[in-house]
């Protein structure tokens, strides 16, 4: 158990709905990141948020949203969906703002499938 | 932006033999590189990484090598266990913090 807790574990939704996936980070952990993980397209980072600000940003959508309050915890939020948006998506969580030699520890993921 | 190509994509492999898996980078502004193992119904776990200014780095029966000149790295599993059979990801990560995955290569230790 990584400490980092995601919500739902799998969701099915229908084509142009919206939906959030939750993330929790460890204790003490103040920057979350989020990845998508689909068969067709490997691990994606999305984006990654330090202390509640938006820190790093990779290949996210503009139907894809994500913030994070000041509880420290993180939502992702997915809109209009499309049959390619089903994937795994995975938030994880690290103390520090940058990656090098900061460990970041993974959440076992949302399942997201849209029909 | 950043492209990193992982081979092989699935490699076999007698139980205490060594597993080597080969990273390219284009972007030269990588400088963090880690490596995860990902087992089945599981988040990446990290298993070792290495910085640009380090050219090798081990950790018991793992390590890493790095050529930044040619921009290639390298994960070198020794005496292999079934229990290291998983999905290992390669990462260049970029001062700016930003993350780019290669492909995963699927390890299979046979006892």
């Amino acid at each position: 158990d990584s400490g980092v807790t995601q919500t739902p574990k799998h969701l099915i939704t229908a084509t142009g709905q919206r939906v959030t996936l939750r993330c929790s980070p460890r204790s003490g952990d103040l920057s979350v990141y989020w990845y998508q993980q689909s068969l067709d397209q490997g691990l994606q980072f999305l984006i990654q948020y330090y202390n509640g600000e938006e820190r790093a940003k990779g290949n996210i959508l503009e139907r894809f949203s994500a913030q994070q309050f000041p509880d420290l915890h993180s939502e992702l939020n997915l809109s209009s969906l499309e049959l390619g948006d089903s994937a795994l998506y995975f938030c994880a969580s690290s103390v520090d703002r940058d990656s090098i030699g900061n460990t970041i520890y993974f959440g076992e993921g949302s399942w997201l499938t849209v029909v | 932006g950043e492209n990193v190509e992982q081979h092989p994509s699935t490699l076999s492999v007698q139980e205490g033999d060594s597993a080597v898996i080969k990273c390219t980078y284009s972007d030269s502004a990588s400088n963090y590189f880690p490596w995860y193992k990902q087992e089945l119904g599981k988040g990446p776990q990290l298993i070792i990484d290495i910085r640009s200014n380090v050219g090798e780095k081990k950790d018991q029966r793992i390590a890493v090598t790095l050529n930044k000149t040619a921009k290639h790295f390298s994960l070198h599993i020794t005496e292999t266990q079934p229990e290291d059979s998983a999905v290992y990801f390669c990462a260049a990560i970029t001062n700016a913090g930003k993350s780019t995955f290669g492909d995963g290569t699927t390890l299979t230790v046979k006892p």
